[in-house]
């Protein structure tokens, strides 16, 4: 298993600004992914980031918006550009499980945006 | 396109009752189907899976059947605990498309003592 973790764990902010969320793993690993759980929606995938090259995005997510670092084997950011009140959601990272077991995911407690 | 429908919430029951939450999907291949839980406070954690028809993937005293007829991976528990409250969420996972995971809206499970 992984130990996730995510800074903030919530935070307010006022429109137009831009939140730079973190999530640190306890392990080296290959493929960490960005969620948005929106209120009442399900988990949707931001973005795919690897260490060492250009995270790939989603229809619907461009970088501009979501731009995101990979530095390493274990940190990755999140930033969430030029926010309004629609960017209010759930961000959470996730890891994938190795040792075969296919295509599970740990995820990281999350962090609660609310834009005003 | 792929996708996965859960039986909206929130779902109250008594403790140690009997718990049903319905989950269908739409794939074009042979996903593999998860069940997800988030405990309060907490992130995500794989609660049990199934990768091919007919398998039941159980954990904690949860389980489901793949059911490839039906197109349906429903999560049922002999006799709930109070416990047991958060949200479940249903998701597929299909190498025919990139292996990413889909996931349901979710379902709230509130227990009461």
């Amino acid at each position: 298993s992984a130990v996730i973790s995510q800074k903030p764990s919530r935070d307010i902010c006022q429109r137009g600004t831009s939140l730079t969320i973190q999530c640190q793993v306890d392990s080296q690993v290959t493929m960490m992914f960005w969620y948005r759980q929106q209120p009442g929606q399900s988990l949707t995938l931001i973005a795919t980031a690897n260490q060492g090259s250009e995270a790939t995005y989603e229809s619907g997510f461009v970088i501009d918006k979501f731009p995101i670092s990979r530095p390493n084997l274990t940190f990755s950011t999140l930033t969430v550009s030029n926010m309004s009140p629609e960017d209010s959601s759930i961000y959470l990272c996730s890891v994938e499980a190795t040792g075969g077991i296919y295509n599970e995911q740990f995820f990281g407690p999350g962090t609660r945006l609310t834009v005003l | 396109g792929n996708s996965v429908t859960q039986m909206e919430g929130p779902v109250t029951l008594s403790e140690e009752a009997f718990l049903t939450i319905n989950c269908t999907y739409t794939a074009t291949g042979y996903p593999s189907l998860f069940w997800y839980v988030q405990y309060p406070g907490e992130g995500l954690q794989l609660l049990l899976k199934a990768t091919k028809a007919d398998d039941k993937g159980s954990n904690k005293g949860f389980e489901a059947t793949y059911r490839k007829e039906t197109t349906s991976f429903h999560l049922e528990k002999g006799s709930v605990q109070v416990s047991d409250s958060a949200v479940y969420f249903c998701a597929l996972s299909d190498e025919k498309r990139d292996d990413k995971i889909i996931f349901g809206k979710g379902t709230r499970l509130h227990i009461l003592p």
